[in-house]
């Protein structure tokens, strides 16, 4: 079964240091990953996609991701932390199926 | 318009009625697609539109969940006898392109919260 996990509900970061967070997936065949970010009460916005290529993707507000075939993962990052990061996201794939994880709560503090 | 919008915003109705969400989608994007999110969970896939056609149903829960999308613009995501448990945020997306194509980013409208009393 395909199934998508973000293991971490929140993940809390001080200003200016760098970010992770981790997205797993289990599908068939090569997927298409995605990332999204929900502010509150806005639609979700993406972010980055990976469909072939460069493992090592850019997106918007200096974000990146990582896709690592073996591990199955497609975490995202970013160098250096900001207040306004502050919201909820999403992975996604787009495998024979549209799946979402869970979200994971980011929180900046100053 | 610029982005995905999707009427009403909020919409509060009793167990058994009928509701009707509307989803109007960026000019030009073939594919449609709508999704459930219930509070602190993910969006939840429900429907597919390429087009004028359904390309997969198979996120609808149950018979009493419906859309249509008839002239490959605007949809409408339909509801009978609605329940309790049908209360959620129901959100819309296009993309100009639809699964299997690289232009397939979807963008999301606000969402409608539908709460069932």
């Amino acid at each position: 079964a395909q199934s998508v996990a973000q293991p971490e509900d929140q993940v809390n970061v001080a200003e200016g240091n760098p970010l992770t967070v981790k997205c797993t997936y289990s599908v068939s065949g090569n997927p298409y990953l995605f990332w999204y970010v929900q502010y509150p009460n806005r639609g979700l916005q993406f972010l980055l996609k990976y469909i072939t290529g460069d493992n090592l993707v850019k997106g918007s507000y200096g974000f990146e991701a990582e896709f690592n075939k073996s591990q199955t993962s497609f975490h995202l990052k970013k160098p250096s932390a900001l207040v306004s990061d502050s919201a909820l996201y999403f992975c996604w794939v787009q495998g024979g199926k549209l799946i979402f994880g869970q979200g994971t709560e980011l929180s900046v503090k100053p | 318009g610029a982005g995905v919008s999707q009427t009403p915003s909020n919409k509060v109705t009793e167990k058994g009625k009928y509701v009707e969400l509307r989803c109007d989608p960026i000019s030009g994007h073939t594919a449609l697609y709508w999704y459930r999110q219930s509070l602190g969970q993910g969006p939840e896939f429900l429907i597919y539109f390429q087009g004028t056609g359904a390309a997969d149903d198979s996120g609808l829960p149950n018979d009493r969940f419906f859309a249509v999308r008839p002239e490959g613009s605007v949809s409408t995501l339909k509801i009978q006898r609605t329940e309790r448990g049908d209360s959620a945020m129901y959100l819309c997306a296009s993309s100009l392109r639809g699964r299997g194509s690289v232009y397939n980013e979807q963008f999301f409208g606000p969402g409608t919260r539908l709460t069932v009393l």
